[in-house]
């Protein structure tokens, strides 16, 4: 089975805080995506990467930056933490973006980090 | 505008009883759709998906529909257990994209 583990469970920062974020995956997935979670707004993607030292901006990508030195970990570092930052953050990995309608653009999902900033 | 829509009303039903869940989608021509599950405090985990060609899927319990015509996809869970209380998410991928747009999710309770 596919693991994706985050480094914390929870956890709590105050604002101007640097923030980091860890990831790691055992599936040797090529692609790799943080995601933050919000109450009625469903997941929304924050950064994704589709290989080593490769990122790409998702749809709020403001305030936070990404690093991936290795194939199986990827890093959400959040610069200076605000209190909207206040949220659960997803890790997921899947096999690649390998053509319409494969089963491995199915994405595994990590436990998720609840973080709250202070 | 592009939007997926789940009914973010929590559905409640009686164990035994067929669930059926709902995602519309507007302006996007989905290459397939997923469904998803979610524990509180937990990551989604992967149930269904379904290719753009396919009316039906089934697995054990659970079959999911899709009608391009409609903008839709239904999620059914028959015989309905406690256990399969929970969130669930639908995600497309648009024909052509590399990203995958989740919905919001709905809650699903099932009374013993």
């Amino acid at each position: 089975d596919v693991k994706v583990t985050q480094s914390s469970r929870y956890l709590v920062k105050r604002t101007g805080e640097k923030v980091f974020l860890e990831c790691v995956q055992d599936m040797d997935h090529e692609n790799m995506f943080w995601y933050r979670q919000d109450p009625g707004l469903g997941l929304r993607l924050i950064y994704f990467s589709y290989d080593v030292k490769m990122k790409e901006k998702g749809d709020i990508p403001e305030g936070y930056s990404v690093s991936r030195e290795k194939k199986e970990r990827f890093s959400l570092i959040l610069e200076s933490a605000s209190t909207n930052q206040t949220s659960m953050y997803l890790c997921a990995s899947s096999l690649s973006f390998s053509g319409l309608g494969r089963q491995k653009d199915t994405q595994y999902f990590g436990p998720g980090t609840r973080l709250t900033v202070l | 505008s592009q939007k997926i829509e789940q009914n973010s009303e929590a559905l409640n039903i009686q164990e035994g009883k067929t669930a059926t869940l709902t995602c519309n989608y507007t302006n996007y021509s989905p290459a397939y759709l997923q469904w998803y599950r979610q524990d509180p405090g937990r990551g989604p985990v992967f149930l269904l998906l379904i290719r753009e060609n396919e009316k039906e899927k089934r697995k054990e319990r659970l079959k999911v529909t899709f009608d391009t015509t409609l903008k839709q996809s239904l999620f059914h869970i028959t015989a309905s257990q406690p256990a399969d209380s929970a969130t669930y998410l639908c995600a497309l991928r648009n024909t052509g994209g590399f990203k995958t747009i989740f919905g919001a999710g709905t809650r699903l309770f099932v009374k013993a």
